[in-house]
């Protein structure tokens, strides 16, 4: 079962205020990434955990962070919401490190409304 | 950077009728490409990939060369149905300029709608 769950579906936030988005795999991958979409934009990287080693994208570094307690959980943290991360965040796994042709399991993706 | 670069859409297009998404990228690596699928209310999905140039990569009826000398990577259907409605998104997987990590970079993605 290659699954990836993102919770919840729908999310609405302030505008200055935490906003924290989940993720599970169950299918034991080493490595999760999380994606922001935009709309008429490509999905973009945000950062990526191999194992329990944390990778940001050096142009969002400080505007996300993250963590990953076990293996299959994976959190997005916005620590001041904007109106600018207003996207939907697409969380997604690989069995190992990502590798030229390694392939990635997405989940169906949160969307967050700032108001 | 890598880019990528496809089809604006939205596209649509009769039953039975063929498709053709054009995608180019840029690198200066040996990337392998991706096509991935977006179904309503789903996260995208691994259409095909092929990581050597001059090979076709195909699923589901879609098909693609892998263009090194023209940098392309244009998905193909020959006669499209109902349910091929979705976003499709080509991508390429490399290192990247100076990086260690592997990177999967996406273009804008295409959304297909199909009417019977």
């Amino acid at each position: 079962d290659t699954t990836v769950k993102q919770n919840p579906r729908y999310k609405l936030a302030r505008v200055g205020k935490p906003v924290n988005l989940i993720c599970s795999q169950t299918m034991n991958h080493d490595t999760m990434y999380w994606y922001q979409k935009k709309p008429n934009q490509a999905p973009k990287l945000l950062l990526f955990y191999y194992d329990k080693i944390l990778n940001r994208e050096a142009d969002t570094f400080e505007k996300f962070q993250s963590s990953r307690p076990n293996n299959s959980f994976c959190s997005l943290y916005i620590g001041s919401a904007g109106l600018e991360y207003s996207a939907m965040y697409l969380c997604a796994s690989s069995r190992w490190r990502l590798t030229s042709a390694e392939t990635l399991y997405f989940g169906s993706g949160t969307r967050l409304t700032v108001l | 950077g890598d880019s990528v670069t496809q089809t604006e859409g939205p596209v649509t297009l009769s039953e039975g009728t063929s498709l053709t998404v054009n995608c180019s990228y840029e690198t200066k690596q040996y990337p392998t490409l991706f096509w991935y699928v977006q179904y309503p209310g789903e996260g995208p999905q691994l259409l095909f990939k092929v990581p050597k140039a001059n090979e076709k990569g195909s699923s589901r009826g879609f098909e693609a060369t892998y263009n090194k000398e023209a940098t392309s990577f244009h998905l193909q259907k020959a006669s499209v149905q109902e349910s091929d409605s979705a976003v499709y998104y080509c991508a390429l997987s490399d290192r990247g300029s100076g990086g260690s990590n592997y990177k999967l970079t996406f273009g804008k993605g295409t959304l297909l709608t199909v009417t019977p």
